[in-house]
Order: C-alpha cells, then sequence, then structure tokens
C-alpha cells in the first residue's frame, strides 16, 4: 500500500514571500504524483501533475514542483504567494496500473499574512 | 454546467436514518470516484466505477455504504443506518480515463449526523 506524509499541517508565510510545502511519499511501485488546492467549502482544484519525463513541473497559479525519486519527496513551491493563495493543500499518489483512486496526505493550510 | 455537480451540498439526519448523495459526473467521463474528507484531514477514496461497473470497493468502511452508478453516468452513494461516525463530507471526482488522467472533483455534500 501506499502512504503520503505532509510533514507541515499549517504554513504561514508573509505575501510576496516564497513559500514550499513539503510532500513524501511510500509506495514499492511507481506512482503518479499530483498536487491539489482546496479554498474553504469547495472541492479539490488540481494544481499541477507528475507522470514521467521531466521531474521539475509547471502548475497553474504560478505553482511548481519537483519530484525528487531518491528522497521519494514531491515539493511544492512557489516564488511569490499572494493573498489569494491562502488555502488547503493537498499531495496525493496514485499507483501505476493498480486501482486509481488517490491515496491523499492530511494537507497543509497555506496562511498568507499581508 | 461544465464541472461535476453533486446534490445537496449539506445533509443533516437523525442517527439510524438513511441517506442518498447524488453526483453528476462531467460528460463522457468513464471514471467515477467517491471519497470521504473528515473534518481536518484528507480524503480517503471509498470507491471507483468505470462507466456503469463498480470495479474497487475496497474504502467502503462498512456494508452500510452502498455505491452504484447503474447508466454509467450519474452516481448514488447511500448510507443506511446512519451513525454519527459517518459525519464528513462526501466528494465525488470523475475522469476521462485511467491513473494519469487528473480527476475533477465536486464541491462535496456535508453530511452532519445528530
Amino acid at each position: 500500500a501506499q502512504s503520503v506524509t505532509q510533514l507541515d499541517s499549517q504554513v504561514p508565510v508573509f505575501e510576496e514571500a516564497p513559500v514550499e510545502l513539503r510532500c513524501n511519499y511510500s509506495s514499492s511501485v511507481s506512482v503518479y504524483l499530483f498536487w491539489y488546492v482546496q479554498y474553504p467549502n469547495q472541492g479539490l482544484q488540481l494544481l499541477l501533475k507528475y507522470l514521467s519525463g521531466s521531474t521539475l513541473v509547471k502548475g497553474i497559479n504560478g505553482f511548481e514542483a519537483e519530484f525528487n525519486k531518491s528522497q521519494t519527496s514531491f515539493h511544492l513551491r512557489k516564488p511569490s504567494v499572494h493573498i489569494s493563495d491562502t488555502a488547503e493543500y493537498f499531495c496525493a499518489v496514485s499507483v501505476l496500473g493498480g486501482a486509481d483512486g488517490l491515496t491523499f496526505g492530511k494537507g497543509t493550510h497555506l496562511i498568507i499574512q499581508p | 454546467g461544465a464541472g461535476v455537480s453533486q446534490s445537496p451540498r449539506y445533509k443533516v439526519a437523525k442517527r439510524g436514518q438513511d441517506v442518498a448523495l447524488r453526483c453528476d459526473p462531467i460528460s463522457g467521463h468513464v471514471s467515477l470516484f467517491w471519497y470521504q474528507q473528515a473534518l481536518g484531514q484528507g480524503p480517503e477514496f471509498l470507491t471507483y466505477f468505470q462507466n456503469e461497473a463498480q470495479l474497487d470497493k475496497s474504502g467502503l468502511p462498512s456494508d452500510r455504504f452502498f455505491a452504484e452508478r447503474p447508466e454509467g453516468s450519474v452516481s448514488t452513494l447511500k448510507i443506511q443506518r446512519t451513525q454519527q461516525e459517518d459525519s464528513a463530507v462526501y466528494l465525488c471526482a470523475s475522469s476521462l480515463g485511467s491513473g494519469f488522467q487528473p480527476q475533477h472533483f465536486g464541491d462535496g455534500t456535508r453530511l452532519s449526523i445528530l
């Protein structure tokens, strides 16, 4: 079985500062990796995904993530955050060739301070 | 609308009552997923359909939970004899196909059991 660990439950950051949200996964087989964002009382919106190829992937809203196979990590970064980035961020994996359900981490609440 | 639609958005029921939650996926999406999101947690996989076939129901927490998608489009998640621990947000997602296709989420149904 696979698992996802998001080490930080909350990350406070000042507006226009850079941010990194950490994600580590565990799996005995190859996985696809995803980052989703959830605004209050809404469903999840896909930020970006890693399927194969270049380990640096760019997503919407200026976010990017880097897949590191040796460290089994997929950290999310943004060089300059805005108030509108305040939300819950979830890292998720799905197993190649396996059941297609996503396994999510517990989420990181990004708090942007003016 | 173009997105995944879930109804009702909010549902309050007394312990022991049966409830039914509806999901309208994006038109043409073959795959449909149900997730349960407890307060402050990441979504947890419940079940997966490919067209009308339920291919994975390993995440359903008990035999009180039942899901169907009889015509390969709209899906219903039914919970019988509800318990307080069933209180959660139930998210539905749909995708074009297999694991590398991103899942598109609805806004969820918030279920409260009194």
